[in-house]
């Protein structure tokens, strides 16, 4: 089984609809990251969450919003999609050791397409 | 605005070769530099990493060379192969020791037979 675990692997929606991309993980890491992918881009930093009581917004949060529900659970809401969102949604962790912290473990992504 | 870019969009190159790819930053604050593969379908996967008191770090077959004066930063794979076939992205740690980071937009290294 995948350490980091999305769910839907991919979604097909209206604009208007409200979407929720959810990630878990089993590797025990408290911090935990959404990120957005765009074709012939790099990733781009939606949120991220250090511990369950802290949530701080990325690069591109506008439009989205997340929920630390567990330490191994993090997930990503699009309260009213717009086709601008249409991407591929990664999740990622990473352990908080000093040194390492930049080592991301993703999931396999969620591919969602908003028409 | 700051930003993290790579040379070349595809890079093609036989099996058996050594593959450079390279990669330009200009936030000459940035400390702490990662390499990224990203198979199709796949998440991106950890490759290496340098911190910007290093110039060169070696791995298993691939070495990552970091240029502070000219801002540059190159992964070089020995004796290529072909699972080696990837989308590969460097990305700058904008914020030491977090997972925040800037991604380039990545280079695809095609591996011929």
């Amino acid at each position: 089984d995948a350490d980091v675990t999305q769910t839907p692997r991919n979604r097909i929606t209206k604009t208007g609809k409200r979407i929720m991309l959810e990630c878990s993980q089993t590797k025990g890491h408290d911090r935990m990251y959404w990120y957005r992918q765009d074709p012939g881009l790099g990733l781009r930093l939606i949120y991220y969450s250090f511990d369950v009581k802290d949530i701080n917004k990325g690069e591109i949060s506008d439009g989205y919003s997340v929920s630390r529900q567990a330490q191994a659970k993090f997930s990503l809401s699009l309260e009213s999609a717009i086709p601008n969102q249409t991407a591929l949604y990664f999740c990622a962790t990473s352990v908080r050791a000093s040194g390492r912290a930049g080592e991301l473990f993703f999931g396999e992504g969620s591919r969602l397409t908003v028409l | 605005g700051e930003s993290v870019g790579l040379h070349l969009p595809t890079l093609s190159v036989q099996e058996g070769d050594n593959s450079i790819i390279n990669c330009a930053y200009s936030n000459s604050a940035s400390d702490y530099f990662i390499w990224y593969k990203q198979e199709s379908g796949k998440g991106p996967q950890f490759i290496i990493d340098i911190r910007s008191n290093m110039d060169k770090r070696q791995g298993q077959r691939v070495t990552v060379l970091l240029n502070k004066t000219v801002k540059h930063l190159s992964l070089q794979i020995a004796a290529t192969q072909p699972g080696d076939s990837a989308v590969y992205f460097c990305a700058e740690n904008f914020a030491s020791n977090t997972g925040k980071l800037i991604f380039g937009q990545g280079t695809t290294l095609q591996v011929k037979p």
